[in-house]
């Protein structure tokens, strides 16, 4: 498997703070996509962060990446109750073959 | 921003007969896959395609299965014939470039159930 088991887990916030979602990856990657999926609905992505970026942000998103640790974090600061959903990491070792994290899925609370 | 739909959005057919999931990706789209997702597990690879051909696959994608765009139409997956271990929603998904920074956007999935 590409990924560790601590990518699948499930978390639920109050409106308002911050959080931040975590994965793991096993081997080489170029590019780590974050996706967020809403119940019913197909993927989408949200940020993307690069091996030669440590940091990425958009809007109250911000995406890290660690090579060396082969990990990397999505944070969201004051959540808002349209943030709920699953958000799963994707990373790619090959010509286009991508491999999904199980994901976090992400309830935040009014 | 633009949508990839998938048709039907359930499927329930019984184990051996063929199944076919349509995809009508994104118009001026080039690059075209298939993912699975069993529920509760993670979305896997099946194949990509690109100019009638398939590029590359993953060990998921069985003999079993095919992949087509006819004349610029629907990109479809069949699966003939059908197992027990293909339930699973199937997620179609085009992008207009290739690549590891390509942005891929996917369709909402057709849930398929094979009793």
């Amino acid at each position: 498997s590409q990924w560790g088991e601590e990518n699948l887990q499930a978390l639920s916030i109050q409106e308002g703070e911050d959080v931040t979602m975590n994965c793991s990856y096993k081997t080489y990657t170029t590019v780590v996509h974050w996706y967020r999926q809403d119940s019913g609905r197909g993927p989408a992505l949200i940020i993307l962060i690069r091996s030669n970026e440590r940091e990425k942000r958009s809007g109250r998103l911000r995406a890290t990446l660690d090579t060396s640790s082969q990990s990397s974090s999505l944070s969201i600061t004051a959540a808002q109750c349209e943030d709920t959903a699953v958000y799963f990491c994707a990373t790619n070792t090959g010509y286009q073959n991508f491999y999904f994290g199980k994901g976090t899925s992400l309830t935040v609370i009014p | 921003g633009p949508k990839v739909l998938q048709i039907p959005s359930h499927q329930i057919i019984d184990m051996g007969q063929m199944v076919t999931l349509n995809c009508d990706p994104v118009s001026n789209h080039l690059y075209f896959y298939w993912y699975k997702q069993i529920l509760g597990q993670q979305m896997e690879f099946l194949v990509n395609f690109y100019n009638g051909k398939v590029m590359e696959k993953s060990k998921l994608f069985k003999d079993q299965f095919s992949v087509e765009r006819p004349d610029g139409s629907y990109f479809t997956l069949k699966i003939q014939p059908t197992a027990l271990e293909d339930s699973a929603v199937y997620f179609c998904a085009s992008s207009l470039r290739q690549g590891a920074y390509a942005e891929q956007f996917f369709g909402p999935g057709t849930r398929l159930t094979v009793l």
